[in-house]
């Protein structure tokens, strides 16, 4: 079964703190994304990248950076988590050319204290 | 943005067809409907994708209007397992990100 995988399902942070969010995808996918989650708010793009090295900025960047060094992970990073970036955290894959979409993972629930 | 207006939340009775609108007005000729779901506490499964024809699959139907202008999705015999939040998003082509709205609570009731 090809998955997203991300390596905490819950997580707790203190205000100030580097934060590293981490997605691994085992379906050679080209394209990987990170999404924040909040009610009311639905789903929102932080950043996506279409290559090894490559990043772009979504709709909500400011706060966050991300690392893909290999082709299968993609990192989210809050340089200095604030309570404002207690969410759920959810990364997607999808192969370079694609009309099925993206292939999620389960989340990860981040609380920053 | 996202490009599509749906209701909040709906009902439905087990065993019976749920229909889950879908207005995206200002779609354009490039863009493809998609259709997710988000059952509670998972990450986003993807259903089905059209441009304009009628598209079946195992899980769902997606009717699209002549005029791309509306959809909807059919879930032919809901269960309770079908409980979710549905989104409908507009994207174009297959390299266009996925630009989710607030979607439809869907409430599949005994």
């Amino acid at each position: 079964d090809v998955k997203v995988t991300q390596s905490s399902r819950y997580l707790v942070k203190r205000t100030g703190e580097k934060v590293f969010l981490e997605c691994v995808q085992d379906m050679d996918h080209e394209n990987m994304f990170w999404y924040r989650q909040d009610p009311g708010l639905g789903l929102r793009l932080i950043y996506f990248s279409y290559d090894v090295k490559m990043k772009e900025k979504g709709d909500i960047p400011e706060g966050y950076s991300v690392s893909r060094e290999k082709k299968e992970r993609f990192s989210l990073i809050l340089e200095s988590a604030s309570t404002n970036q207690t969410s759920m955290y959810l990364c997607a894959s999808s192969p370079a050319r694609n009309n099925y979409g993206y292939t999620f993972g389960s989340g990860t629930r981040l609380t920053v204290v | 943005d996202a490009k599509t207006t749906q209701p909040p939340s709906m009902d439905c009775a087990e065993g019976r067809a749920a229909n889950l609108p879908c207005n995206h007005s200002t779609i354009s000729g490039n863009e493809y409907v998609y259709w997710y779901r988000q059952i509670h506490s998972q990450g986003p499964q993807y259903i089905i994708h059209g441009l304009k024809n009628n598209e079946t699959n195992e899980m769902a139907s997606l009717i699209i209007t002549e005029d791309r202008k509306s959809s909807t999705l059919i879930l032919p015999h809901a269960t309770l397992r079908d409980t979710a939040v549905y989104y409908c998003i507009v994207r174009y082509g297959s390299q266009g990100n996925l630009i989710f709205g607030k979607g439809t609570k869907l409430s599949v009731k005994p």
